[in-house]
């Protein structure tokens, strides 16, 4: 089946920094990307879609300036989380969207646990 | 409001045992339904989808599942658990037409005795 990574897996960092999350589609191209994020025992919330070369649709109550998405080509996007706080921490999960390959189907990368200090 | 629910947050069962996991929906129209499965540090892989057609789904590793309109529920099942299947079970609805937007119900955390 079509692969999906993410970088890193986990990352430690200061209050106050910037933290970059990236999501490959290893051997697909992906039309469209969506980052969720998961806290612990709760459910995975849709943050935003993102499609290759357009600005990242967020969901209601996701700031856009808080999680910067960019979707350069069809197999990378990059979740920028600027400014972390720690109520950012997270599990942060990518998923890959791509027409014609098993019907359909979003393809979810490992997730990355980010926590912030 | 839509939303997914999945009423038990932990389940343990022998080897060997039948499970069946819950899930009940909240959508404005008939979805279509999704079983997602999570292993530690790994993504999550589809196990099975209902969009339309006949409501008992078979899926991969020998889960199945049955949509109940009349109840809005998508309950999966198998008929005999292996070590194996320890994982958590996440449980998606989306809105017809496309994988976009899915929305996850909380999980059910599966614990396999031998």
């Amino acid at each position: 089946g079509a692969v999906v990574s993410q970088h890193p897996s986990r990352v430690i960092c200061k209050s106050g920094t910037s933290v970059k999350i990236e999501c490959r589609s290893l051997d697909f191209q992906a039309t469209t990307m969506f980052w969720y994020r998961q806290f612990p025992k709760q459910s995975l919330m849709l943050m935003a879609t993102s499609n290759e070369g357009s600005k990242a649709t967020y969901e209601q109550g996701v700031e856009k300036d808080k999680f910067l998405i960019n979707h350069a080509s069809l197999t990378l996007s990059t979740l920028t989380v600027t400014s972390a706080h720690p109520e950012d921490s997270s599990f942060y999960i990518c998923s890959a969207f791509s027409f014609g390959i098993s019907g359909d189907e979003q393809f979810f990368g490992p997730g990355t646990r980010l926590t912030v200090l | 409001a839509q939303s997914v629910t999945q009423p038990d947050i932990h389940i343990t069962v022998s080897e060997g045992a039948s499970l069946e996991l819950r899930c009940n929906y909240s959508y404005g129209a008939t979805p279509y339904l999704f079983w997602y499965v999570q292993s530690p540090g790994q993504g999550l892989q589809l196990l099975l989808k209902y969009f339309s057609g006949d409501t008992l789904v078979q899926g991969i590793k020998g889960f199945e599942a049955e949509f109940k309109r009349s109840q809005s529920s998508f309950n999966l099942r198998k008929p005999s658990v292996h070590w194996s299947d320890a994982a958590e079970y996440f449980c998606a609805v989306g809105p017809p037409g496309g994988y976009n937007k899915l929305i996850f119900g909380a999980g059910t955390r599966l614990a396999v005795h031998p």
